[in-house]
């Protein structure tokens, strides 16, 4: 079936980098994205990473794509107080037209 | 630029009451909409999607209905509502062409 998993839980201290980690089942994912939600907010979209490709950096943030174990990471560098959030990875299935969300990983910076 | 609008913001219902929250989209035409519930659990369930005008695709049976009245905006509904149905509510859109959801800044009902 599909799924998508997070841990629920990543502290790190201010300037550190983060890595989020999110595995999926579906082999059919074109799209794999990454949203950041702040309390009592929407999802707003961090970034998105096509699944023929293995990487994608944009300023502080990198996703790593390893499709043949079909794992996504996504690495904060300089970790801020701001970054503190809620990261949701999601996948994208073509057959079912529609994203399927993790859980969520609850980031916490220490100052 | 695209814009998303919920509305409203929060909301304090009592069981047995209607519901009605709107979503509406501006700077785009023909965007594919979503509703989603978020519990407390954190997870993001999907409940309705919408390709068109007065076209709903529900994705799980439930007390809750959408509507589609107009091009751009999505309703989300219930004649009477249950304890079970405080969440926070998220409207996305998509254009049809493109995979990306952007999401709205959702809804927070309590059902007392």
């Amino acid at each position: 079936g599909e799924d998508v998993e997070q841990s629920l839980f990543l502290s790190v201290r201010e300037g550190d980098s983060s890595v989020i980690n999110c595995t999926y089942t579906d082999s059919s994912s074109t799209y794999l994205y990454w949203y950041k939600q702040e309390p009592g907010a929407g999802l707003q979209l961090l970034t998105y990473i096509f699944s023929n490709m293995d990487m994608k950096q944009d300023q502080r943030l990198t996703v790593l794509l390893n499709k043949k174990d079909k794992h996504l990471s996504l690495r904060i560098a300089d970790t801020q107080t701001g970054d503190s959030a809620i990261y949701f990875c999601a996948d994208y299935h073509l057959q079912g037209g529609k994203l399927i969300f993790g859980q969520g990983t609850e980031l916490s910076v220490k100052p | 630029s695209q814009t998303i609008h919920q509305w409203p913001a929060t909301l304090v219902q009592p069981v047995g009451s209607p519901l009605s929250l709107e979503c509406t989209v501006e700077g785009t035409s023909n965007p594919n909409l979503y509703w989603y519930r978020q519990a407390a659990g954190r997870g993001l369930q999907l409940l309705f999607y919408s390709v068109g005008i007065g076209q709903i695709s529900s994705e799980v049976p439930q007390n809750l209905s959408a509507s589609r009245p107009q091009d751009r905006q999505f309703i989300l509904s219930s004649k009477k509502l249950l304890l079970s149905d405080s969440g926070f509510y998220l409207c996305a859109w998509t254009l049809a062409s493109t995979d990306t959801q952007y999401f709205g800044p959702g809804t927070r009902l309590t059902v007392l």
